[in-house]
């Protein structure tokens, strides 16, 4: 049982690259989330899905978009990819609305 | 207004003694708190949750809840070097999908 598995786990990007952060867990929960955690800022939220087929806008959505390929999937997209993007993300799962949230290691991410 | 606030600390204490760590939240409809705790280059970890006004013990850690003052704390007695970390806060919004998270409170415990 892997629980949230989160790849890759760092990753060095030139100014206007892309890339898809992937995020899976295997605990059959129904909603997964994207954050960003930047130094005295805590957890920020970046995307929400909260079931299959859905997905929303968080705090601080501007610059990613997501998929929720099916259950198990939820990926994150940095089509041109900044400076201002560079951050440990954060992927997480929630059984259901109002209970705790599971976190994958988290992805370090540089953007240069 | 932040939806949660946290004082960033730091917050230092000497080992066995009381540390104390609050939580303010602006959504009056939030029905479930959490607290988690993170060791520096780590993911989140639950130590608590608390989903109803009044103490919740687990161990060394107690959770208080006021929803009328719209308040979370942490209390964990005897303080060890080991729970040095940084202690985030998080409040699920009333719909009931978002997990929102402090800035994160940073202790020490001083051996």
């Amino acid at each position: 049982n892997a629980g949230v598995t989160q790849t890759p786990k760092f990753q060095v990007l030139k100014t206007g690259q892309s890339m898809t952060l992937q995020c899976a867990q295997d605990m059959n929960h129904n909603s997964m989330y994207w954050y960003r955690q930047d130094p005295g800022m805590g957890l920020r939220l970046i995307y929400y899905s909260a079931s299959e087929g859905t997905t929303d806008k968080g705090e601080v959505p501007n610059g990613y978009n997501v998929s929720r390929l099916n259950k198990r999937e939820f990926s994150l997209r940095l089509e041109s990819a900044a400076p201002s993007q560079t951050s440990v993300y954060f992927c997480a799962s929630i059984r259901r609305g109002g209970t705790e949230a599971f976190f994958g290691q988290g992805t370090r991410l540089t953007v240069v | 207004q932040k939806e949660v606030e946290q004082n960033s600390g730091p917050l230092s204490v000497p080992e066995g003694a009381i540390a104390s760590l609050n939580c303010t939240y602006s959504d009056r409809g939030s029905q479930s708190f959490f607290w988690y705790r993170q060791y520096s280059g780590k993911s989140p970890e639950l130590i608590m949750s608390i989903y109803s006004n009044g103490d919740k013990e687990d161990g060394r850690f107690t959770a208080q809840l006021n929803k009328a003052s719209q308040y979370v704390s942490l209390l964990i007695r005897d303080s060890q070097p080991s729970d040095s970390a940084t202690y985030l806060c998080a409040v699920i919004n009333t719909g009931g999908f978002k997990t929102i998270f402090g800035a994160g409170t940073r202790l020490f415990v001083k051996a």
